[in-house]
């Protein structure tokens, strides 16, 4: 069983809809959550970055930590087409390696 | 202001074949790293440097090595290449701290036939 899991979709959603992407995680040691997105053809690059439990906003997109259930969510309102991006969910706990859930294709129609 | 670097972009190679795939990074970070990506796996680490002459493996190192000699350089080399070393390769710094945020290159796509 892998550490962290992520549903790699494809997920397709019409423009303005609510997006819901998540992953889960096994090792309770794991303090430091963070988002990635990645364009066809481009690296990642960091989206949001969550320290412990609860949400966070920016804009459209919110994070949400539960420690509890080793749970992850991150939310996009009002999606855009330009949202269209592998989003990739990264974990770790202090200084340790950065571990990798399998990334989720989204695709949102105009 | 380019940040980090990857070259080549693209790569073909045959079976058996040594390869090296350079990165470059402007920032003097001392973290670097190197991941593979292959559908449904994400991306997994290769190989890790925490400063110039110090390396350490990650999760798939085997068929690999790595160098540093000196901070702004990591390449990666596949010294018999195999085709399940077809992947999309990509470079990362960090510049330390607790927080998790790598900066990546574009990434280096090998075809091995």
């Amino acid at each position: 069983q892998k550490e962290v899991e992520q549903d790699p979709g494809p997920l397709s959603v019409p423009e303005g809809a609510i997006v819901s992407l998540n992953c889960t995680y096994s090792n309770s040691a794991f303090q430091y959550f963070m988002w990635y997105r990645q364009y066809s053809r481009k690296g990642p690059e960091l989206l949001m970055y969550t320290y412990s439990s609860g949400n966070k906003e920016d804009g459209r997109f919110t994070a949400q930590v539960d420690k509890s259930s080793k749970y992850i969510s991150l939310f996009i309102r009002d999606s855009q087409p330009s949202d269209s991006a592998t989003y990739l969910c990264a974990m770790n706990n202090q200084g340790g390696k950065l571990i990798f859930g399998q990334g989720t294709e989204l695709s949102v129609k105009p | 202001d380019a940040g980090i670097t990857q070259s080549p972009r693209y790569k073909i190679t045959e079976t058996g074949r040594q390869v090296t795939l350079m990165c470059h990074q402007t920032w003097s970070h001392s973290y670097m790293f190197w991941y593979r990506q292959d559908l449904g796996h994400g991306l997994r680490l290769i190989y890790y440097s925490a400063a110039a002459d110090i390396t350490d493996k990650g999760e798939v190192p085997d068929g690999y090595v790595v160098s540093r000699s000196k901070t702004e350089n990591f390449p990666l080399t596949l010294e018999s290449a195999t085709r399940s070393q077809t992947s999309v390769y990509f470079c990362a710094t960090h510049r330390g701290g607790n927080t998790g945020e790598l900066f990546f290159g574009e990434g280096s796509r090998l075809t091995v036939l």
